[in-house]
């Protein structure tokens, strides 16, 4: 069975310095894990997407995030925040086994930026 | 070009009324979902759709309704809400992998 864990439901951090938001999963099979940011009132947009190819992977908006098999994480990280990046973020994890979309979202991690 | 659509942005409902949250999307994508959003808890999905005339259940269903005539459409219909129905509603279609969110719909139920 799936499941995702956010290990923190708030951060915050000084603008200019680095965010590493935490994100720990429990899959059975090859997953497909993503970050997606909600800003105030608004959808859920994607941040980065994990589907098996390189570990490393790049989002927008100088985001990016590792895939750790062994230590079952895909934590995100940005070198250094900004104000824009006052949001709630959420680790994201899918299987497919039949083909059909199956998503396990976890509960968020909100991130507030000072000043 | 839209993307997902939904209507209404906000609503206020008594227990026991229905109504009918409209979701549609003009890309042409086959899987599209509704979940609902409760502070702590993520999105928990009600339902899903493989495409037109396809529907089945998501995590917590009950007390919800859906139906797919066209790709373009997924309207959710609340049959008598309750007040464990307030929640913000996000629909979303999918393509390779990628979940397209609509901006959400804010219900409460007194």
């Amino acid at each position: 069975a799936q499941s995702v864990t956010q290990l923190d439901s708030h951060v915050s951090v000084s603008e200019g310095t680095p965010v590493l938001l935490r994100c720990n999963y429990s899959s059975s099979y090859s997953p497909s894990l993503f970050w997606y940011v909600q800003h105030p009132n608004k959808g859920l947009q994607l941040l980065l997407k994990y589907t098996s190819a390189a570990t490393l992977v790049k989002g927008i908006n100088g985001f990016e995030a590792e895939f750790k098999k062994s230590e079952t994480s895909f934590h995100l990280t940005k070198p250094s925040a900004h104000m824009s990046d006052a949001a709630e973020y959420f680790c994201v994890v899918s299987d497919q086994p039949s083909g059909t979309y199956k998503y396990i979202f976890g509960t968020g991690t909100r991130l507030k930026v000072l000043a | 070009n839209a993307g997902v659509t939904q209507t209404p942005k906000f609503q206020v409902l008594k227990t026991g009324q229905s109504m009918t949250l409209q979701c549609a999307q003009d890309m042409n994508h086959e899987y599209m979902s509704w979940y609902r959003q409760d502070p702590g808890m993520g999105l928990r999905l009600i339902h899903y759709s493989v495409g037109a005339g396809i529907t089945d259940q998501g995590e917590v269903p009950n007390g919800y309704n859906v139906s797919r005539s066209t790709t373009e459409d997924f309207p959710l219909r609340l049959l008598s809400a309750a007040p464990s129905q307030t929640s913000v509603y996000f629909c979303a279609s999918t393509w390779s992998g990628e979940l397209f969110f609509g901006e959400g719909s804010r219900l409460t139920v007194l």
